[in-house]
Formats: structure tokens, C-alpha cells, sequence
């Protein structure tokens, strides 16, 4: 069965030191992940995603998320945090073993970041 | 957010009403979502539409009823609702291109549901 963990409900980080959102996943096939992020009253803004290849992929303002297929991750990184990253952030995976349009996401990490 | 709007923005209705969501894209997609979002749950999908053809309904109750007239436009038709169907309704639309396992799906900005 298809799987997404956040497995932290905050994180909370200093303006700027960098930080890091936890995502685990298990699918069947191959994993398309992607990280969301929504801002309050908001909807999800797409910030990256993994398909194939480079581990590392670049996304929206300055994020980055590391593919582990031996640790099943997925984890979002930015080397130095704003103030105004502080949101509710959505890791998401779709099983590549389907033909299928179904996302299925995880419970979302609060990042509060502190002036 | 300009990609996909989501009217209202905010609703609030008795159990017995029938009211309606609409969701518009102007993306140029043909695959069309309905997700429901309540606190401390995960993102919960409702119905896809993938060329105006529903091709999931992940159990969603009947009092819920969608509607998909053309690749832009998306509705959610309510009914004799349950207080616990209060939630944010989000839309989202993708490419919808045949194996689109790797389709991105953008997202409106979702209606706030209040059910009294």
C-alpha cells in the first residue's frame, strides 16, 4: 500500500540556519514525490518534485529535496530559513507501479521559523 | 493561485441546504481534483475527472456530487450535509496526459465549508 510519514508535526528554526522537513514514504513502484507548501487561508503551492534522475532536485524559494532510495526519503531542505517560509508544508507521493492520477499525502509538518 | 479559482471562497449552510462549489482552470489541463481538507487529517482525495470523465470516487458519500462539464470547469454539489463535512474543499487540476503518473497538480485555493 501506498504510504506518506511526516513524521514531525512542527519544526521550528532560527532565521537563518538552515533547515530540514522530514518525508518517508513506501509504494510499490517507483516513487513520484513532491513537496507543497500552504500559507495561510491558501491553497497548496507546488515546490518541487522527483520523477528520475539527480537526487538533489531545486525547487521554489530556494528549497531543495534530497531522493534516498535506500532510507525511502524524501526530505526538504533550504540552507538558510526566512521568516516568511513559515507554513504548513505537504510531502505527497504517487506510485509509479499505477497508472494512476491519486496523490497520496502526508499530514504536514508546521515550519515556524523565529526572527 | 490566479491558475485555478475556487468560488466561494467561504460558505456557510444549514443541513438542508443544497448549495454548489465551482472550481475553474486556466491552465489548459484536462484533469480536474476534488480533495477534502480537515484538521490533523491528511489530504483527503474525493473525485478525479480526467477528459470530463469521473475516473475516481474514493468513497465519498452521496450527499456529495460532482460534476464535470468541461476540462475547465469543475463543481461540487452539496446536499443534506453533515456537520462533520465542515472542512476546506480544495480543486486542483493536471495535465491529465494518458500515465500521467507524473502529472504536477496545481491547487486553487479552497472554499472554507461550514456545516451547521
Amino acid at each position: 500500500a501506498q504510504s506518506v510519514a511526516q513524521p514531525e508535526d512542527q519544526v521550528n528554526v532560527a532565521e537563518g540556519n538552515p533547515l530540514t522537513v522530514k518525508c518517508t514514504y513506501s509504494v510499490s513502484g517507483n516513487p513520484y514525490l513532491f513537496w507543497y507548501v500552504q500559507y495561510p487561508n491558501r491553497g497548496l503551492q507546488f515546490l518541487l518534485k522527483y520523477i528520475t534522475g539527480d537526487n538533489l532536485v531545486k525547487g521554489s524559494y530556494g528549497f531543495e529535496a534530497e531522493f534516498n532510495k535506500s532510507q525511502t526519503s524524501f526530505h526538504l531542505k533550504k540552507p538558510s530559513a526566512l521568516v516568511s517560509d513559515s507554513a504548513l508544508y505537504f510531502c505527497a507521493v504517487r506510485d509509479g507501479a499505477y497508472n494512476t492520477d491519486k496523490l497520496i499525502f502526508g499530514t504536514g509538518t508546521r515550519l515556524q521559523v523565529f526572527p | 493561485e490566479t491558475g485555478v479559482t475556487q468560488t466561494p471562497r467561504h460558505l456557510v449552510m444549514g443541513m438542508t441546504n443544497k448549495k454548489s462549489l465551482k472550481c475553474e482552470q486556466h491552465l489548459g489541463h484536462n484533469a480536474m481534483y476534488w480533495y477534502k481538507q480537515s484538521a490533523k487529517k491528511p489530504l483527503e482525495l474525493m473525485f478525479v475527472y480526467n477528459f470530463k470523465e469521473q475516473t475516481e470516487n474514493n468513497s465519498v458519500p452521496s450527499r456529495f456530487s460532482p460534476e464535470c462539464p468541461n476540462s475547465s470547469h469543475l463543481f461540487l454539489h452539496l446536499h443534506t450535509l453533515q456537520p462533520e463535512d465542515s472542512a476546506l474543499y480544495l480543486c486542483a487540476s493536471s495535465q491529465g496526459t494518458s500515465g500521467g503518473s507524473t502529472d504536477t497538480q496545481y491547487f486553487g485555493p479552497g472554499t472554507r465549508l461550514t456545516v451547521l
